[in-house]
C-alpha cells in the first residue's frame, strides 16, 4: 500500500530559527513529490520534485529529494511568524494522478 | 490564476440529511478531486474524476457519491449524513496535460458539521 510519512507531526520554534521538515514515502512507480503550505484555508503549492539531488528554492524555503532513500526535506531558514502553518507532503505514482498525502507537520513560530 | 470555488465555507446539517457540496473550477481542468481533512489523519481522498461523467473511488468512498455532469463542476453528495462525516472537505483540480499536471489547485474548503 502506498504511504507517505511526515515528521515531526508538530513543531514549535522561535522566530529566526531554522527548521527541517521530513517526508518519507513508499509508493509504486514514483513520479513526483509535492510540498504544500496550508494556513487557514486552501493548501498552496510550494514545490514539486521529480529528480534526486536537485534543490528547489524559493526565498527562505528550499527542498530536496532523495529517490534512493525515498525521502524529501523542506527547510525553512530564519523563520517568521507567517511561516506558522501545516506543511503537507504528497506523492504521485504513475498509477494515476491522485496525490497521496502525509498527515502534515504543524509548525508554530513564536515571536 | 486558477480559481477553485467551493459553494459554502461552513455548513451545519442534521444526521440523516442529504448534503450537497459543490465545487467549480475556472481553468478547464480535466481532473477534479474531493478530499476530507481531519486532525491527525491528514488529507484522505474520497473520489476523483478524470472527465465529465467519469468517477473513481478514492481511499474512503463509503457514505459518499459524486456527480460530474459538466467539466467545471464536481459535486460531493452525502446521501444520509452521519456525525462521523463531520470534517473539512477540500475540493481540488488539476490539468491532465503538461509537465506539472500533478500540481493540485485547492478550494478554500467547506467545514461541515453534522449534528
Amino acid at each position: 500500500e502506498d504511504k507517505v510519512v511526515q515528521s515531526p507531526l508538530s513543531l514549535v520554534v522561535h522566530e529566526g530559527d531554522t527548521v527541517t521538515l521530513n517526508c518519507s514515502y513508499e509508493v509504486t512507480n514514483f513520479r513526483s513529490l509535492l510540498w504544500y503550505k496550508q494556513e487557514k484555508k486552501a493548501p498552496t503549492f510550494l514545490f514539486m520534485l521529480t529528480s534526486s539531488g536537485i534543490e528547489k528554492k524559493s526565498g527562505r524555503l528550499s527542498s530536496i529529494l532523495d529517490k534512493k532513500e525515498l525521502f524529501s526535506i523542506l527547510n525553512i531558514t530564519a523563520t517568521q511568524t507567517g511561516d506558522s502553518a501545516i506543511y503537507l507532503c504528497a506523492v504521485v505514482s504513475q498509477a494515476g494522478t491522485a496525490l497521496i498525502f502525509g498527515k502534515g507537520t504543524t509548525l508554530s513560530v513564536s515571536s | 490564476d486558477v480559481k477553485v470555488t467551493q459553494s459554502s465555507r461552513y455548513l451545519v446539517k442534521r444526521t440523516g440529511e442529504k448534503v450537497f457540496l459543490e465545487c467549480v473550477q475556472d481553468m478547464d481542468h480535466e481532473n477534479m478531486f474531493w478530499y476530507r481533512q481531519d486532525p491527525g489523519l491528514g488529507l484522505r481522498l474520497i473520489y476523483f474524476s478524470y472527465d465529465v461523467k467519469m468517477k473513481e473511488k478514492g481511499d474512503i468512498p463509503e457514505g459518499y457519491s459524486v456527480s460530474r455532469e459538466k467539466k467545471e463542476r464536481f459535486s460531493l453528495i452525502l446521501e444520509s449524513a452521519s456525525t462521523n462525516q463531520t470534517s473539512m472537505y477540500l475540493c481540488a483540480s488539476s490539468s491532465y496535460y503538461g509537465a506539472t499536471n500533478e500540481k493540485l489547485f485547492f478550494g478554500s474548503g467547506t467545514q461541515l458539521s453534522v449534528l
